[in-house]
């Protein structure tokens, strides 16, 4: 079963700022919360993650709300070339050499962004 | 430059033509793990490997095969690829980079594969 959930599809204005939220009511307190984003049928590209504070880099900024069971990846000032597929996905990546953390990925559908001029 | 490489990027077989679609990565990474993208269908993960010789089932592992015996490297194996394995395949590896490990995922550019 998918870990998280997300709106298929969401339309943005130029210019604005794209909010894209996702539920991970189960999320475990080891387990932190990564956003993807692939443009067309390129491959999945890294955007940001974050445990339990807020984060924000030179791409976007990511909320999490105090329970930690949902988030919201926010783009500040979304452009045409953000127009792709994003996804939101939990893992536990502590442990490769203790053989802890999580290795099974379930990355979902997402929700399809579209930027409209 | 950091990166995944897969190859061929693109393929066109036939039922039965045993094929290997090979995965490289230059980051020293531990974890490697291939999944197939299908319309409407999202990502699927296949087979993931933790390390070297330390492989395991992803969601939808019927049909393939993968080995893992240098770090770098991680093919995927179709013994006897059928239309059904028409799809899009994305090699990804993680593990530590510069000193640190974020548990980011880096991917490779897919390889485009029709079976006829």
């Amino acid at each position: 079963d998918a870990k998280t959930t997300q709106p298929p599809s969401m339309d943005c204005a130029e210019g604005r700022a794209a909010n894209l939220p996702c539920n991970h009511s189960t999320i475990s307190g080891n387990e932190y919360v990564y956003w993807y984003r692939q443009i067309h049928s390129q491959g999945p590209q890294y955007i940001i993650h974050g445990l339990k504070n807020n984060e924000t880099n030179e791409m976007a900024s990511l909320i999490i709300t105090e329970d930690r069971k949902s988030s919201t990846l926010i783009l500040p000032h979304a452009t045409l070339r953000d127009t792709a597929v994003y996804y939101c996905i939990v893992r536990d990546f502590r442990g490769y050499y203790s053989g802890a953390g999580s290795y099974q990925l379930t990355f979902g559908k997402g929700t399809k962004l579209s930027v409209i001029p | 430059e950091a990166q995944v490489t897969q190859n061929p990027r693109y393929l066109i077989t036939v039922t039965g033509k045993k094929l290997t679609v090979t995965c490289s990565q230059n980051m020293n990474h531990e974890y490697m793990s291939w999944y197939r993208q299908d319309p409407g269908l999202g990502l699927r993960q296949i087979y993931y490997s933790m390390n070297v010789e330390v492989t395991d089932k992803g969601d939808v592992p019927e049909g393939y095969k993968v080995s893992r015996k240098e770090k770098r490297n991680f093919p995927l194996i179709l013994e006897s690829p059928s239309p059904n394995q028409t799809s899009l395949y994305f090699c990804a590896s993680s593990g530590r980079s510069s000193g640190r490990n974020t548990g980011e995922l880096f991917f490779g550019e897919g390889s485009r594969l029709t079976v006829l």
